[in-house]
């Protein structure tokens, strides 16, 4: 099967430019997130999609940053204004939920990251 | 804020040993899973171990959970130069209708040959 599909794989712009970045999910996959992961860190989730509603976005820097999925696939997460503190590989996810309850879960698929550097 | 925090920061082994890494997390789970990240690359999940298993293993891979201690740990048996990688826990926690999943700071393996 497919993986998790992203792009760009790199970007540089410099800051107060806009830049976005586009995620195509596993076919099938309810959950999706975007994670943002600093040089050196873990990855810290930005966003999180349940089909093409919104479940969590409490670290999401809403004045800058903004994301949405389209008919509940394909996704795309902009930052505009940048700043030099965004340049960070930004990770999409996606997971197959099969219903309720927390056994539903299993695995969190990874793309391969776009590398954002803001100068 | 992130959910687990994974101890050592950083491990250097020789090929053949074994290597353990610890992860602790703050609150109630679902699962708790292991995830290794080359360098440049996305994250590739390893293993999942469910809130009532005290046990799993996966090849050269052996994970325990401790709910009480609110604790994980992750063993390669045999480590091999392919294993040098960064490793991360996840905490799945679920509401009603959806769950969160969450990852500690990680710990960057080397193994030399």
């Amino acid at each position: 099967e497919a993986g998790v599909a992203q792009s760009p794989r790199y970007k540089i712009i410099e800051k107060r430019q806009s830049v976005a970045f586009w995620c195509n999910p596993i076919s099938g996959h309810a959950t999706l997130y975007w994670y943002q992961q600093i040089l050196g860190q873990g990855p810290k989730l930005l966003i999180q999609f349940q089909n093409n509603g919104v479940v969590d976005d409490s670290q999401l820097p809403k004045d800058r940053f903004s994301a949405e999925r389209l008919k509940g696939v394909d996704s795309t997460l902009k930052i505009q204004p940048a700043k030099l503190e965004d340049s960070a590989v930004y990770l999409c996810a996606s997971s197959l939920d099969r219903g309720q309850g927390g056994s539903r879960f299993t695995e969190a698929f990874f793309g391969q990251g776009t590398r954002l550097t803001v100068v | 804020s992130q959910q687990g925090e994974e101890d050592p920061q950083a491990l250097s082994i020789q090929e053949g040993e074994n290597a353990t890494m610890n992860c602790s997390y703050k609150t109630s789970i679902n699962n708790l899973q292991w995830y290794r990240q080359n360098s440049g690359r996305g994250l590739v999940h390893l293993i999942l171990i469910r809130s009532n298993e005290r046990e799993k293993h996966s090849g050269r891979l052996r994970v325990t959970l401790d709910t009480s201690k609110k604790s994980s740990s992750l063993l390669i048996t045999a480590s091999r130069a392919a294993d040098t990688a960064s490793y991360f826990c996840a905490t799945y926690m679920t509401t009603d209708s959806w769950g969160k999943l969450q990852f500690g700071a990680g710990t960057q393996v080397v193994v030399t040959p």
